[in-house]
């Protein structure tokens, strides 16, 4: 079983629809939680940052952590097309840690 | 905000010849910085982890002797995948943080070897 799953899509919606992007990860020893958008051919860049189990909000994205079941999601609300892009989910165990395990990245399009 | 910037975006090379990549801290000092290599469809793989001034700390069987990484300066690293073969074609991303900030990641060089 590999460390953090996350289904690669590509996942296509609507202009105007929420977007759930999911990831799942077997190391209870992660405690922190990212979410980066990579655009074709550039890098990743930081979306979402969460420590705690809850959600946190930032504009139209929220990203949730439920660490009793190893279970992580980010939500886009109104998605644009300019939202079309791999998401992946990233997570550490402490935080000034560099060991960032990465999922393989969501494909997301979104159609006007 | 902080920029971290790749050169060259894109290379392409003949099998056997070396290529280098520099990835540079533009508004911070990166006391590291890190490598990863990203395949289509798959997950960012860290490669090395470079501190400025000493050896770069390579991940389990990333080949030392294959991809030279120098951090010469806090703001600069290089990657050299050297005698590169069709093989060592991918995106090659680096980032950079300064001690304990934010991850901030280049844009990433796609070296085709062919």
């Amino acid at each position: 079983q590999k460390e953090v799953e996350q289904d690669p899509g590509p996942l296509s919606v609507p202009e105007g629809a929420i977007v759930s992007l999911n990831c799942t990860y077997s190391n209870s020893a992660f405690q922190y939680f990212m979410w980066y958008r990579q655009y074709s051919r550039k890098g990743p860049e930081l979306l979402m940052y969460t420590y705690s189990s809850g959600n946190k909000e930032d504009g139209r994205f929220t990203a949730q952590v439920d660490k009793s079941s190893k279970y992580i999601s980010l939500f886009i609300r109104d998605s644009q097309p300019s939202d079309s892009a791999t998401y992946l989910c990233a997570m550490s165990v402490g935080a000034g840690s560099y060991q960032l395990t990465f999922g393989k990245g969501t494909k997301l399009s979104v159609i006007p | 905000g902080a920029v971290v910037s790749q050169h060259p975006s894109r290379v392409i090379c003949k099998s056997g010849t070396s290529v280098k990549i520099e990835c540079r801290s533009l508004d911070f000092q990166a006391t590291t910085m890190f490598w990863y290599r990203q395949f289509p469809k798959k997950s960012l793989m860290l490669m090395a982890t470079s501190n400025e001034g000493s050896k770069a700390t390579y991940e389990q069987g990333v080949e030392k002797d294959k991809f030279l990484i120098n951090h010469a300066s806090l703001t600069l690293s290089t990657l050299t995948v050297t005698s590169a073969h069709p093989e060592d074609s991918s995106f090659y991303i680096c980032s950079a943080r300064e001690a304990f900030g934010e991850l901030f990641f280049g844009e990433g060089s796609r070296l085709t070897v062919l």
